[in-house]
């Protein structure tokens, strides 16, 4: 089966660095996306690794293991506006050869001041 | 200059009845997709299409039928809505090149109360 897991919540203060984690269990894998989505708003695209390693695009990293089956999200200078919730999404095309989104359960991060 | 859009962005209806979801993409996009989004945020791909054939069908029950009339169109037609049916519908779009998947865009979101 696939799964994908995350804290169900993080809080940090203004300024700060948050880093949130994701395991996953997939039978197929292409690479790792992380999604932000604001309360009552889309889910949008943050960040993808299709290789171990770190991407880093402004304030936010993003870094893979494959060998280990994780992922991390790493937010950098918090701002109160990176309250959200946040998506690990595996790409998995094991079954149809087509790629799909599978999404983690989410982490909602409070930033406070 | 909407990228991914979708109507309505409310739907309240009584059980049993029929509904339908309207989305479009102006990206220039080949593969559309709609997704349910239930009360615990939990985000689920029910169905893919690529160049209006159907290539992902996620184990949906069939009162669910996707319908894509062209590249840039793709309708989401409910029957028979029952109260589990609850939950915000996001149609989303990407590109398919060489068979990889490129970042999805995301529309508005459709929620949908069934009473």
């Amino acid at each position: 089966g696939q799964s994908l897991e995350q804290p169900s919540e993080v809080t940090a203060v203004e300024g700060a660095i948050v880093q949130i984690n994701c395991t996953y269990q997939t039978s197929g894998f292409y690479g790792l996306s992380w999604y932000q989505q604001h309360d009552g708003g889309a889910p949008t695209f943050l960040s993808y690794n299709g290789l171990d390693g770190l991407e880093e695009t402004g304030r936010f990293s993003s870094f893979l293991s494959r060998s280990d089956s994780y992922g991390y999200l790493l937010l950098q200078e918090l701002q109160m506006k990176d309250s959200a919730s946040y998506f690990c999404a595996v790409r998995d095309g094991a079954n149809t050869g087509f790629q799909k989104l599978v999404f983690g359960t989410g982490t909602r991060l409070l930033v406070s001041p | 200059d909407t990228a991914v859009s979708q109507t309505p962005k409310y739907l309240v209806t009584q059980m049993g009845n029929d509904k339908s979801i309207k989305c479009e993409q102006n990206l220039g996009h080949d593969t559309m997709y709609w997704y349910k989004q239930d009360s615990k945020k939990f985000l689920k791909i029910m169905f893919s299409y690529n160049n209006k054939e159907l290539i992902i069908n996620e184990t949906v029950p069939n009162r669910f039928s996707p319908k894509s009339p062209d590249k840039a169109h793709l309708n989401l037609h409910i029957n028979s809505l029952e109260l589990g049916d609850s939950a915000v519908y996001f149609c989303a779009s990407s590109l398919r090149t060489g068979g990889s998947v490129t970042e999805q865009f995301f529309g508005p979101g459709t929620r949908l109360t069934v009473l």
